[in-house]
């Protein structure tokens, strides 16, 4: 049983290249969750999609990024004409329901590097 | 000031010895709390949940204070396996976005 898989675990990009970031949740799941770390900080939260819906958007930055939860497929997180600043790990998460007392299990991160 | 902080460290003690984190959090509205654990250019790792009346795993201890509003992670007899980062996550009642702390470094040195 799969845990939640993100690919590709390390991306290059240089400034000005899109970066798309895949996120499969654990099966079952249709909730998926993205955080990002920027170094030295702690994980932010990003954007919170059910199957085709994007429910809280909130820690989006306003340009360059989206994200999609289509009905078949993986989570993508899509950032365009990447800059430095987004040099970072960015992970994901899924659970079954939303609410999630739990705790989130995460992927093991796609690690972004813009030159 | 941050919804949730951590003493970023680093913590170098001893094998063996006894440390303690604490995290704090500003939401008095905060209704689960978490330890988890980082290890260098890796996930965050689910560690434990915090619950009211205290829990154990083994060497490890979590305890929640509500009054003061801080959580705390205790560790017995420290291994060198244990260095690592520390996160504590904080969810909102109502809510579903866990806030995180920037971490504690702990080295546990030979």
């Amino acid at each position: 049983n799969a845990g939640v898989m993100q690919n590709p675990r390390h991306l290059v990009r240089r400034r000005g290249q899109e970066a798309r970031l895949r996120c499969s949740p654990m099966k079952g799941h249709s909730h998926v969750y993205w955080y990002r770390q920027l170094p030295e900080e702690g994980l932010k939260f990003m954007v919170y999609l059910q199957k085709e819906n994007i429910i809280d958007e909130s820690g989006m930055p306003k340009e360059r990024f989206s994200a999609e939860f289509p009905k078949e497929g993986p989570s993508i997180l899509r950032i365009q004409q990447v800059v430095r600043g987004d040099s970072a790990a960015y992970f994901c998460a899924s659970s079954q329901n939303s609410g999630t007392e739990n705790g989130y299990t995460f992927g093991s991160g796609t690690r972004l590097t813009v030159v | 000031r941050k919804e949730v902080e951590q003493d970023p460290g680093p913590f170098n003690v001893p094998e063996g010895a006894t440390v303690a984190f604490n995290c704090t959090y500003s939401n008095s509205a905060s209704q689960s709390f978490f330890w988890y654990r980082q290890d260098c250019r890796k996930e965050p790792k689910l560690l434990m949940s915090v619950y009211s009346s205290g829990n154990e795993d083994g060497r490890f201890t979590a305890q929640l204070n509500r009054a003061s509003q801080y959580i705390s992670l205790l560790i017995r007899d420290s291994k060198l396996s244990d260095s690592a980062t520390y996160l504590c996550a904080v969810l909102t009642s109502g809510t579903y976005k866990y806030i995180f702390g920037t971490g504690t470094r702990l080295k546990v040195l030979a």
